[in-house]
């Protein structure tokens, strides 16, 4: 079945620590996205790639990282630097990035919490 | 920062009634629009894609879209109780088409 897959689907980080979010997709789709979510609120978007080996900063960049070396994968790296983590991260794609009228398709999402 | 509006709801509509969600955007010049469905806990689910004014049907699902108004609303007809979730309006377009742009949702609940 295609899909996105995002793992794991429960994440635990202690304060100081980096933690990275997997993301996974068979759909032979050019563009990924990682958005967070707060509770009540949407989604906010914090990279995107269009295309391999190339990514851009969304609206809330700071504190994360992330990397794009196969089309199929884009994991997101939360640092020590973000100092609110906890939230609930969901990676999606699209068949293109930089057009109209393309449709964007989600993972599971990976429920993050700092103890 | 482009916004999308919509009301957080809840909404409590009766089953087989029809629900009315609607939404607002302020990038005059986004050119797609989506609506998602959320349950509790879960990732959004597109269900409807709108891109040209007037109105789109699938099933029981209806996407209307006023451009000059900037209105995006999505009717739900002979709602379900398994039609209660959190729907979700998002906007892309203008200079980057990679940027969806996502309203908080509105609650929807679908009374037995």
């Amino acid at each position: 079945d295609g899909g996105i897959t995002q793992s794991p689907k429960y994440l635990f980080r202690k304060e100081g620590q980096n933690v990275t979010l997997s993301c996974e997709q068979n759909l032979n789709h050019d563009a990924m996205y990682w958005y967070r979510q707060d509770p009540g609120q949407g989604l906010r978007l914090i990279y995107y790639s269009q295309i391999v080996n190339d990514f851009q900063k969304g609206d809330i960049a700071e504190g994360y990282s992330v990397s794009r070396e196969k089309k199929e994968s884009f994991p997101l790296t939360v640092t020590s630097a973000q100092k609110n983590p906890t939230a609930f991260y969901l990676c999606a794609s699209s068949i293109k990035g930089g057009v109209v009228n393309t449709e964007a398709f989600f993972g599971q999402g990976t429920r993050l919490t700092v103890v | 920062q482009k916004e999308v509006e919509q009301n957080s709801g809840p909404l409590s509509v009766p089953e087989g009634a029809i629900a009315s969600l609607n939404c607002t955007y302020s990038d005059r010049g986004s050119q797609s629009f989506f609506w998602y469905r959320q349950y509790s806990g879960k990732s959004p689910e597109l269900i409807m894609s709108i891109y040209s004014n007037g109105d789109k049907e699938d099933g029981r699902f209806t996407a209307q879209l006023n451009k000059a108004s900037q209105y995006v609303s999505l009717l739900i007809r002979d709602s379900q109780p398994s039609d209660s979730a959190t729907y979700l309006c998002a906007v892309n377009g203008d200079n980057n088409f990679n940027k969806f742009y996502f309203g908080s949702g509105t609650k929807l609940n679908v009374k037995p």
